[in-house]
């Protein structure tokens, strides 16, 4: 059973645009909700993470959208460069089971230059 | 610089000849965790360390086993690789084990032959 499921497998964008890849959960008791960034060849590193308090939350060029009623969130890129160009793996922990992440299937990013 | 160090980067085995991946971490965190990632797939969580404690997840093989000898260093052993345990091997840290980052290392490429 998928705990988050994401969305979509793929995307490519030009430069300057905004692309989003959405998640979803079923899980109530999840309480932080990371977004991790994965270059080819390379451990995944922590690009942002909001917790249910918010509904928005902004890292320089990166925004997490949430919404708690709906089970979603949501990463959104603006003003995409060919360096944000790797896998995106949204990602939900829940305190009762030792914060074990529930990861999402990935989403390949392409930004054409 | 603080980090979580892999290694080998590579690692080449035969099938059925033990391997066994190394982790090391300079930021002093709780928990140490090894996940197993295959190509285009989301990291699968093997098990993890709450300092002494061990946590293994109810799917992983019994071919997986781990150790952690002292708060830097834990280690993954595969028993008699398959080709199927031929992957991405991730090990992540984290202070806690409620809703904290985690810090990924550069991973171990496994090749069984």
């Amino acid at each position: 059973q998928q705990q988050v499921k994401q969305s979509p497998q793929s995307l490519i964008v030009q430069k300057g645009g905004i692309p989003i890849i959405n998640c979803a959960y079923e899980n109530t008791a999840f309480d932080y909700f990371p977004w991790y960034q994965q270059f080819p060849g390379k451990g995944p590193a922590l690009l942002i993470a909001i917790r249910p308090d918010v509904s928005e939350k902004k890292e320089g060029r990166f925004t997490i959208s949430f919404n708690k009623s709906a089970k979603q969130f949501s990463l959104h890129i603006m003003d995409s460069q060919p360096g944000d160009s790797a896998t995106y793996f949204c990602a939900a922990s829940n305190p009762n089971t030792g914060n074990q992440f529930y990861f999402g299937t990935g989403t390949s990013l392409t930004v054409i230059p | 610089d603080a980090m979580v160090i892999q290694n080998p980067r590579y690692q080449v085995t035969q099938f059925g000849k033990p391997v066994t991946l190394s982790c090391s971490q300079t930021l002093n965190h709780n928990v140490m965790y090894w996940y197993q990632q295959k190509s285009s797939q989301a990291p699968k969580l093997l098990f993890h360390y709450y300092d002494k404690d061990f946590n293994n997840e109810a799917d992983t093989p019994d071919n997986f086993q781990s150790r952690r000898p002292n708060t830097s260093f834990c280690f993954l052993d595969i028993r008699s690789p398959g080709l199927g345990d031929a992957a991405m091997y991730l090990c992540a840290t984290s202070r806690a084990p409620r809703g904290d980052e985690q810090f990924f290392g550069p991973g171990t490429r496994l090749t069984v032959l």
